[in-house]
C-alpha cells in the first residue's frame, strides 16, 4: 500500500479482554517495528521484525504481550487480559532495509486503545 | 541501555529560529535521527545524521558531534504549523536496531 495501515484505529476494551492490533507495512518493507506512546509521551520500543523473525523482543512489557508477523507483511500485536495501563496508540512502523543503511522509518497513524 | 534527553517545551516567535538540543548515551552509536509528530498525528522523518556536522533540508538543519554525543534540530523561518513535537532518536551499536526515542520536545509557536 501508499503507507502503513494499522487497524482498529480506535479500540476500547474492557480491563481483563484480549485485544488484537494489526499493522500492513509499506509494500517490499522488509523491517516492522512496533512502538507504544502513552499520551503526552515519547515512543517506547516494543518489537521488531526482520522479516517474519524476531531478533529483538526485549520491549513487550509484559507476557501479556505477543507479537508475531507472517509472509513478511502483516504483523499482529496481541494484547492479553487487558490492564488500564495498556491504555496508548500503538504506533508501527516499517523500513525498506535493516536501520544501520540510514533508512526512514514509515509510520503508521497508530491504534488508540482505551482499556475501562 | 542507552538514554537521550532533549528539553521537554520550547515556545517561539512566528518567523523566528529555534535549535532543539539533544544529548545521548549509549553503549554504542550509529546515527542520530529527528522526526516531528503533531498532535494526534504518526510520527515523521526529518533528517538522520551519522557523520559530524551540518545537514539542511530547507528550513531544517539538524547537527551532530559524535565525541560530544550531542546535536540539535535547527528550525528557520517558523510558521504556526511548525508546532509540534519534535524527537531525537538513536541507532545505537551495530546498527541492526531499532531506533530509541527521546521523550520529546513540544514546540508551540506563537504569533
Amino acid at each position: 500500500g501508499a503507507g502503513v495501515s494499522q487497524s482498529p484505529s480506535n479500540k476500547v476494551t474492557e480491563k481483563g479482554k484480549d485485544v488484537e492490533l494489526r499493522c500492513d507495512p509499506i509494500s517490499g518493507h522488509t523491517a516492522l517495528y512496533w512502538y507504544r506512546q502513552r499520551l503526552g509521551q515519547g515512543l517506547e520500543f516494543l518489537i521488531y521484525f526482520q522479516g517474519n523473525s524476531a531478533p529483538d523482543k526485549s520491549g513487550l512489557p509484559s507476557d501479556r504481550f505477543s507479537a508475531e508477523r507472517t509472509g513478511e507483511s502483516v504483523s499482529t500485536l496481541t494484547i492479553q487480559r487487558t490492564q488500564q495501563e495498556d491504555s496508548a496508540v500503538y504506533l508501527c512502523a516499517s523500513s525498506l532495509l535493516q536501520i544501520y543503511s540510514g533508512n526512514t522509518i514509515y509510520f503508521g497513524e497508530g491504534s488508540w486503545l482505551t482499556v475501562v | 541501555g542507552q538514554s537521550l534527553e532533549q528539553p521537554s517545551e520550547v515556545t517561539a516567535v512566528e518567523g523566528a529560529i529555534v535549535q532543539i538540543n539533544c544529548t545521548y548515551q549509549t553503549s554504542g552509536f550509529y546515527g542520530l535521527s529527528w522526526y516531528q509528530q503533531h498532535d494526534g498525528g504518526a510520527p515523521t522523518f526529518l533528517s538522520y545524521n551519522a557523520l559530524d556536522g551540518l545537514e539542511e533540508t530547507g528550513r531544517f538543519s539538524s547537527f551532530l558531534s559524535r565525541s560530544d554525543s550531542y546535536g540539535y534540530l535547527l528550525l528557520q523561518e517558523l510558521q504556526m504549523k511548525d508546532s509540534a513535537s519534535y524527537f531525537c532518536a538513536v541507532i545505537e551499536g551495530s546498527g541492526n536496531t531499532p531506533l530509541v526515542f527521546g521523550k520529546g520536545t513540544r514546540l508551540s509557536v506563537i504569533a
